[in-house]
């Protein structure tokens, strides 16, 4: 199976700080999109930010930047300026050619006042 | 515009009882998927449907597990007979065709209970 890994079960993080989610992924697509979703405690899955594999730059969506090492097969998720309100989990995902999204395990972000 | 729709939002049942949950996608919308995320887990796909058809079930438990699409819109997952297994949240997402990126967009989510 073509797997996402997401090693940081939980981390905390003070409220101001930037903070680094971290995600590694298999494929054997030749072009693949990562995305990032927030889920808070409400449930629903909240899209944050999307990197395609042929993308020349790191994709950014206002605080949210993903660093994209494609040789390391790594997409990890900064937050810059954290807030109270990005405490959630947060789930790396892999899409492909067959439109469907991989996810991973997750982590479980708490941000600390 | 309106979101990708859910109900119930919560179910509760014993074991070996059927249940079905409903899901109205995004107008437009032409592909569905059903997700199953166990609690602690990331969303696990059951089936996705492409319009009316079916495009992949390979992980969806078929000797309970079922999901129709009627006209090719709103879809409708039942589980009968339910395991205490099955309980976890089950998230209906849509996306467009034509979408570059592939995002997709979710639901609420349905929490299933089997005691």
């Amino acid at each position: 199976a073509q797997k996402i890994t997401q090693t940081q079960p939980g981390m905390f993080v003070q409220e101001k700080e930037a903070v680094t989610l971290d995600c590694t992924y298999d494929t054997s697509d030749p072009s693949y999109g990562l995305f990032w979703y927030k889920q808070p405690s409400s449930g629903e899955m909240i899209f944050l930010i999307y990197q395609g594999s042929y993308d020349q730059q790191n994709a950014t969506e206002g605080r949210y930047s993903l660093n994209f090492q494609k040789a390391r097969k790594s997409a990890n998720l900064v937050i810059s300026a954290s807030q109270l309100g990005d405490s959630a989990m947060y789930f790396c995902a892999r899409g492909g050619s067959a439109r469907q999204l991989t996810f991973g395990s997750g982590t479980q972000l708490t941000v600390l006042p | 515009e309106a979101g990708v729709a859910q109900s119930p939002r919560y179910k509760i049942i014993e074991k070996r009882q059927s249940v079905a949950f409903w899901c109205n996608p995004i107008s437009g919308h032409a592909t569905l998927y059903w997700y199953q995320q166990i609690l602690g887990q990331g969303p696990k796909l059951l089936i996705q449907f492409q319009n009316n058809g079916v495009v992949d079930d390979s992980q969806l438990p078929k000797d309970r597990f079922s999901a129709e699409r009627l006209k090719g819109v709103d879809s409708t997952l039942k589980i009968q007979p339910a395991k205490l297994e099955d309980s976890a949240v089950y998230l209906c997402a849509s996306s467009p065709v034509k979408n570059n990126a592939g995002e997709l967009f979710f639901g609420e989510g349905s929490r299933l209970t089997v005691l």
